[in-house]
């Protein structure tokens, strides 16, 4: 089993809908990041977090430290917003655990 | 922008042959970590340096080596490659070690083994 698992792994949704993308991990953290690559490559990272709830435009990152999950919405989203979404949790070291991704298509 | 900067963009090479890739990190940051994507994989990390010293050590092949200079500036350097070196590398730099700063990233360099 991995140390973080994404789900869903694919998502085709239509514009305008209400995503959310899933993150759990079995390791303690210290931090969780949910980074953005697009098409092209690139990376952005889109949070940090270690506890509650981010907001960023259209974007939201929760986290529950007890339960070990993390979840990542995007509202009213747009073709733009497709790529592969990323979490990735720090642990007790400075290394990054990755999940694999979800890869996310919105449609117009 | 994330003020992180890669090069080359794209490499194009033979196996066998050796090559580096460079990053330079954002002003200020002391950090780098490399990380290495093969197709449809997630991110491997790699190595990170901290102010010039190695700090963690991933999934590095005995091939791979990297250095971090006073400047900053990081190179990684892949030797003997093999069809399978193909990915892409991308760096990172933060500002300290600590677990609560984040990763900014380069934009990749795409290496491509023949």
């Amino acid at each position: 089993k991995n140390e973080v698992e994404q789900s869903p792994q694919n998502l085709t949704a239509q514009e305008g809908e209400f995503i959310t993308i899933n993150c759990s991990y079995s390791v303690g953290i210290s931090a969780l990041h949910w980074l953005q690559q697009h098409p092209g490559g690139g990376i952005v990272s889109l949070f940090m977090l270690s506890s509650g709830k981010k907001k960023h435009g259209r974007l939201i990152a929760t986290i529950n430290i007890q339960e070990k999950h993390s979840s990542l919405h995007i509202t009213a989203s747009h073709p733009r917003d497709s790529a592969v979404y990323i979490c990735a949790v720090r642990g007790s070291n400075y290394q990054l655990i990755w999940g694999a991704g979800t890869k996310l298509i919105i449609k117009p | 922008d994330s003020g992180v900067t890669q090069t080359p963009k794209h490499l194009i090479t033979a196996t066998g042959q050796r090559v580096t890739l460079r990053c330079s990190p954002r002003s200020g940051d002391l950090s780098v970590y490399w990380y290495q994507q093969s197709l449809d994989q997630g991110l491997q990390f790699l190595i990170q340096y901290y102010n010039g010293e190695e700090r963690a050590k991933g999934n590095i092949l005995e091939r791979f080596s990297a250095q971090q200079f006073p400047d900053l500036h990081s190179e990684l350097n892949l030797s003997s490659l093999e069809l399978g070196d193909s990915a892409l590398y991308f760096c990172a730099s933060s500002v300290v070690e600590g677990s609560y700063n984040e990763q900014f990233f380069g934009p990749g360099t795409r290496l491509t083994v023949l």
